[in-house]
């Protein structure tokens, strides 16, 4: 079955840019029925959405953090990354990735997640 | 945007109860909400789609049910392994919300 698992930094310093990626294993990114996420989540805390992003490269991005974030889809190597830069210590949490299976009659189904990984902003 | 509001935020309950979580959204969502469940150190875990629908490998116990703005996630018989946090997720609309949480412990 398709698996997800995300990869990098666990520290970063304060107006760094973070960097993400997802690798997809099990299945290809290509396909045209799912779009790819990342949602994150500060210790202890909600989860919160942060974007997606389609093979195409067509990406929607959580209005707030727009102007710092990019996505990127590498479909050679099964792979999707997140940029975000100016980081402080808000965008501290665990980041998951997630495929998200849209539908008229369902909504968009985030299912399965990587494990998640910590990132920590600190100088 | 379209807030979310769970309940409780904490439950206490034993093994073999029923219990109830509640999810409800400031505007009409249709059937547009899942149900996860997450334990510490762990990713959320799919449970519930489209408000009813039962995610494949997930237990019968647990159901949805809703639509509109009232959502519940009702698990049947409490089992050892369902004591954790469960979050509900609207999909209608960008920003794709989440509650705040349920935190279900051991009473």
């Amino acid at each position: 079955q398709v698996q997800l698992q995300e990869s990098g930094p666990g520290l970063v310093k304060p107006s760094q840019t973070l960097s993400l990626t997802c690798t997809v294993s099990g299945g290809s990114i290509s396909s045209a029925t799912y779009y790819w996420s990342w949602i994150r989540q500060p210790p202890g805390k909600g989860l919160e959405w942060i974007g997606y992003i389609y093979y195409t490269g067509n990406t929607r991005y959580h209005p707030s953090l727009k102007s710092r974030l990019t996505m990127s889809v590498d479909t050679s190597k099964n792979q999707f990354s997140l940029k975000l830069s100016s980081v402080t210590a808000a965008d501290t949490a665990f980041y998951y990735c997630a495929r998200d299976s849209p539908s008229p009659t369902r909504g968009r189904v985030y299912d399965p997640w990587g494990q998640g990984t910590l990132v920590i902003v600190s100088s | 945007d379209i807030q979310m509001t769970q309940s409780p935020s904490s439950l206490s309950a034993s093994v073999g109860d029923r219990v109830t979580i509640t999810c409800r959204t400031s505007q009409t969502i249709d059937n547009y909400l899942n149900w996860y469940q997450q334990k510490p150190g762990k990713a959320p875990k799919l449970l519930i789609y489209a408000a009813s629908d039962l995610q494949s490998g997930v237990p019968s116990r647990f159901s949805g049910s809703g639509s509109g703005t009232d959502f519940t996630l009702t698990i049947s018989t409490l089992q050892p392994e369902d004591f954790a946090t469960y979050f509900c997720q609207q999909t209608y609309s960008i920003l794709y919300t989440f509650g705040q949480g349920t935190k279900l412990e051991i009473k």
